[in-house]
């Protein structure tokens, strides 16, 4: 059964950094694409960032990029988000995704939340 | 950069059928797919490549994309139906649509 299972996130101040972490099971994970999708409270979803399966190629929204960076250890068969500089518009649940074939994320986590409060 | 614009909520009633619209410039083009969210949960996929279901998804869900606008159909809507669905694209990036709240009434 695959399993994608978030963690890392909690209460942080503005400014601040903070470590997701995404464990994965159930399936190959170096032969994956994966991403990182986030949702703000009672808001829609929306893309933050993409890796390759041998995490050679890298995309960012344009809301994060130069402040968040993605990262795997394919022998951890994890998925990693480093968040830095943090702001409030960040607060959101954090989930990682599977790449299913083409274009579309078939296996989601339950999500981790992360608050950026004072 | 890229938007998807659906409609904020589509009612129906029990057993009839529902359409949700989501629009973009040239979607037809790409690929477009579906997601459902309950309450609380995390997306699941229902339709991908315009029509395609994974497996475990009803035969009630399908899915069409052309033009400007790709169209998820559930017909025979059941209670269980009742979510959020939001459509998704590839454009230099995962682009998600605004979403809609399906209310079955």
């Amino acid at each position: 059964e695959v399993q994608l299972v978030e963690s890392g996130g909690g209460l942080v101040q503005p400014g601040g950094s903070l470590r997701l972490s995404c464990a994965a099971s159930g399936f190959t994970f170096s032969s994956y694409e994966m991403n990182w999708v986030r949702q703000a409270p009672g808001k829609g979803l929306e893309w933050v960032s993409y890796i390759s399966s041998s995490g050679s190629t890298i995309y960012y929204a344009d809301s994060v990029k130069g402040r968040f960076t993605i990262s795997r250890d394919n022998a951890k068969n994890s998925l990693y988000l480093q968040m830095n500089s943090l702001r409030a518009e960040d607060t959101a649940v954090y989930y990682c995704a599977r790449v299913h074939g083409g274009t579309e994320l078939d296996y989601w986590g339950q999500g981790t939340l992360v608050t950026v409060s004072s | 950069s890229y938007e998807l614009t659906q409609p904020p909520s589509v009612s129906v009633s029990p057993g009839q059928t529902a359409s949700i619209t989501c629009s973009g410039d040239k979607l037809g083009d790409k690929y477009a797919c579906w997601y459902q969210q309950k309450p609380g949960q995390s997306p699941v996929l229902v339709i991908y490549q315009d029509s395609k279901r994974p497996s475990g998804i009803p035969e009630r869900f399908s899915g069409s994309n052309s033009g400007n606008t790709a169209t998820l159909t559930i017909s025979g809507t059941q209670a269980m139906d009742e979510a959020d669905y939001y459509c998704q694209a590839w454009d230099s990036g995962y682009v998600f649509g605004t979403g809609t709240k399906v209310t079955v009434l």
